[in-house]
């Protein structure tokens, strides 16, 4: 049984470039959260996605956006790359019970450099 | 809202010797508490976790963590450590009621010495 895939494993971009991730959820999830963890921090919420619609989102500007797939897939884009936006990317799938969210699986990430 | 706060930044201890990572949160309601632990270069995986019924909790790896609401606390703690326990650990907190979403704390880096 799969986990949480990510691609890709390392990306290099330049400032005020675009940049889209990847995220294949584990098998039988619905609801995918991305992270953001920066160098010597914890994952910082970004935003979840659930029946292809954005569910919640974290403190993180409009230049972060996401998408779902109806595979449950989902894509994390960020516009106007800045320096600070250089971490590690993580994406976790989870199961939506109709109450909430259980079970948390996290990929291997994302990791992003912005020079 | 939620917030995590994780007193070591990094603990050094040497192998078979206890350890004791640290972990305060602050909620207005009621909350489920995790750990995770995170090897590097990888993601981040479950170590244990506090729902709700006995306040001990325990991975199958030999870790515990006791959930204390008087002192809003989920210390984790390991009576023998090896070497393989190198790792960063990570506190969270996400609400009993709602969307689930953990709130992580810093981390705290457990070095285990020969």
């Amino acid at each position: 049984d799969a986990g949480v895939t990510q691609s890709p494993t390392h990306l290099i971009k330049t400032r005020g470039q675009q940049v889209t991730l990847r995220c294949s959820p584990k098998s039988g999830h619905d609801t995918v959260s991305w992270y953001q963890q920066a160098l010597g921090q914890g994952p910082q919420f970004i935003f979840q996605y659930y029946e292809e619609e954005e569910r919640q989102r974290g403190n993180f500007p409009d230049r972060f956006s996401g998408h779902q797939f109806p595979n449950y897939s989902s894509e994390l884009n960020v516009n106007a790359l800045l320096l600070g936006d250089s971490a590690l990317y993580l994406c976790a799938s989870s199961l939506y019970d109709g109450t909430g969210v259980y079970g948390y699986t996290f990929g291997s990430g994302t990791r992003l450099t912005v020079v | 809202a939620q917030s995590v706060t994780q007193l070591d930044s990094q603990v050094p201890v040497f192998e078979e010797a206890p350890v004791e990572l640290r972990c305060n949160y602050s909620s207005s309601v009621s909350v489920y508490l995790f750990w995770y632990v995170q090897y590097p270069n990888q993601g981040l995986q479950l170590l244990l976790k506090y729902l709700s019924g006995s306040t001990l909790v325990e991975s199958i790896n030999g870790f515990e963590a006791e959930f204390n609401k008087s002192q809003t606390s989920f210390h984790l703690r390991k009576p023998s450590v090896h070497i393989s326990d190198t790792a960063e650990y990570f506190c969270a907190v996400s609400l009993s009621g709602g969307s689930y979403i953990p709130t992580f704390g810093r981390g705290t880096s457990l070095i285990v010495h020969p």
